[in-house]
């Protein structure tokens, strides 16, 4: 099994600055027959199910604001938002989609400082 | 609009057995990869298993903490998948998700499960 390991566990980070998550697999997720890397992010609000916030490491799902961006390659993946806002705080999620069983990292928990 | 929503949860005594079902509309589901996804109390998520589209052959592949006790199928003439957990155990209290997509682009609002005796 891939294992996706985050960090860190949880991040507080004030109004207005950078968040950076990062999330890496124990193998690549780099298919190189079409040179996609098979990983994804996914923010949870408290109460709400998971929503996909960027797919092929770097591509933003329609509708999520352009602050939040992906990055990285084979097996190390980072998450930014440029500028948090507070509607940001959530838990986001790293997850690769390479190969069965399709496993998550164990969360980050964002908050406001 | 996109919709996916869970119904079948409730409270099972372990060794006990529930069909869940995720009703789709919004998108052509016969099209559609779809998967279930799990998360406990308080916990992270968890891949259950997938199907995918009968035009990319139905495959449909499991965890390993749930196969040979759960089965995914679906009817695409009634928009809708299921999910047919027997042998229910205390550690599959969880909500569990419908996702669509090989990318798990859009998820329902999950219906809760609780093993409990």
């Amino acid at each position: 099994d891939i294992v996706m390991t985050q960090s860190p566990d949880s991040l507080a980070v004030s109004l207005g600055e950078r968040a950076t998550i990062n999330c890496r697999s124990s193998q690549s997720v780099l298919y190189s027959s079409n040179n996609k890397n098979y990983l994804a992010w996914f923010q949870q609000k408290p109460g709400q199910p998971p929503k996909l916030l960027i797919y092929w490491a770097s591509t933003r799902e329609s509708g999520v604001p352009d602050r939040f961006s992906g990055s990285g390659s084979g097996t190390d993946f980072t998450l930014t938002i440029s500028s948090l806002q507070a509607e940001d705080v959530a838990v986001y999620y790293c997850q690769q989609y390479y190969s069965n069983p399709y496993t998550f990292g164990q969360g980050t928990k964002l908050e406001i400082k | 609009e996109v919709q996916l929503v869970e119904s079948g949860g409730g409270l099972v005594k372990p060794g006990g057995s529930l069909r869940l079902s995720c009703a789709a509309s919004g998108f052509i589901f016969s099209n559609a990869w779809m998967n279930w996804v799990r998360q406990a109390p308080g916990k992270g998520l968890e891949w259950v298993g997938r199907i995918k589209s009968k035009a990319d052959g139905g495959t449909i592949e499991y965890a390993a903490h749930v196969k040979g006790r759960f089965t995914i199928s679906r009817d695409d003439s009634k928009n809708t998948l299921y999910l047919q957990a027997n042998s229910l155990q205390t550690e599959d209290t969880a909500v569990y998700y419908c996702v669509t997509g090989q990318y798990f682009d859009f998820w329902g609002q999950g219906t809760l499960v609780t093993v409990s005796s």
